[in-house]
């Protein structure tokens, strides 16, 4: 079973980057059967993918954040994080890490989320 | 606006039976058997319930039922409980090379 934990700064003042990590545990990053992703949702919004890495480090990002984003493993500590840059209050949401199935197309485990407010 | 059209709201009473719809196009839900729904109870993480259209994981009780016609997908909950209560999201693998997976805009379940 495959946990997940979001971690990193609550608060983020605008035009400044955010930055969030998810440590892994109960699989290895270098799996070859997952997509680590990122996902978040403004509060009483529905849910937005932000992007993935795939153990090989290849990314793949939604277009609306493409030129702000950027996705990267660390394969010491077991984890994948976060950047974002040039924030607005328009990115203020939950973030939530989860892991999508290669091949099989669905996210079968999910962080529990963590708050960032910009 | 989300890739996958679902309706804002859906009720019901205890013990009866609702469906929550998932419209796609002929680049998602009407090509590829690649749907999946997840439940949402407030302040939580979405949990996975249906994943490849009619799948469910271990643990996911048999009152939860999913099918798919043409580029419309569904999510049918049987026998209502009050813990059913949730948003409820559906999710496809897409064609579109930009993305790996479109969202549906997510339905808030009230259970009566």
């Amino acid at each position: 079973q495959v946990q997940l934990q979001e971690s990193g700064p609550g608060l983020v003042k605008p035009s400044q980057t955010l930055s969030l990590t998810c440590t892994v545990s109960g699989d290895s990053i270098n799996s070859d059967t997952y997509y680590w992703s990122w996902i978040r949702q403004p509060a009483g919004k529905g849910l937005e993918w932000i992007g993935r890495i795939y153990s090989s480090g290849r990314t793949k990002y939604n277009p609306s954040l493409k030129s702000r984003v950027a996705i990267s493993l660390d394969k010491a500590k077991n984890q994948f994080s976060l950047t974002l840059s040039s924030v607005t209050a328009a990115d203020t949401a939950i973030y939530f890490c989860a892991t999508y199935v290669a091949h099989d197309d669905y996210f079968d485990y999910w962080g529990q989320g963590t708050l960032v407010t910009v | 606006q989300s890739a996958l059209t679902q309706p804002p709201s859906v009720s019901g009473s205890p013990g009866q039976s609702v469906t929550i719809s998932c419209i796609g196009t002929s680049s998602d839900i009407g090509t590829y058997n690649r749907v999946s729904w997840y439940q949402q109870p407030p302040g939580t993480a979405p949990k996975l319930i249906i994943y490849q259209v009619t799948n469910r994981p271990s643990g996911v009780p048999d009152r939860f039922s999913g099918s798919k016609s043409g580029n419309t997908a569904s999510l049918t909950i049987s026998g209502l409980q009050a813990e059913d209560e949730a948003a409820y999201y559906c999710t496809s693998y897409t064609s579109n090379s930009a993305f790996d997976v479109v969202f549906g805009g997510g339905t808030k379940l009230t259970v009566l």
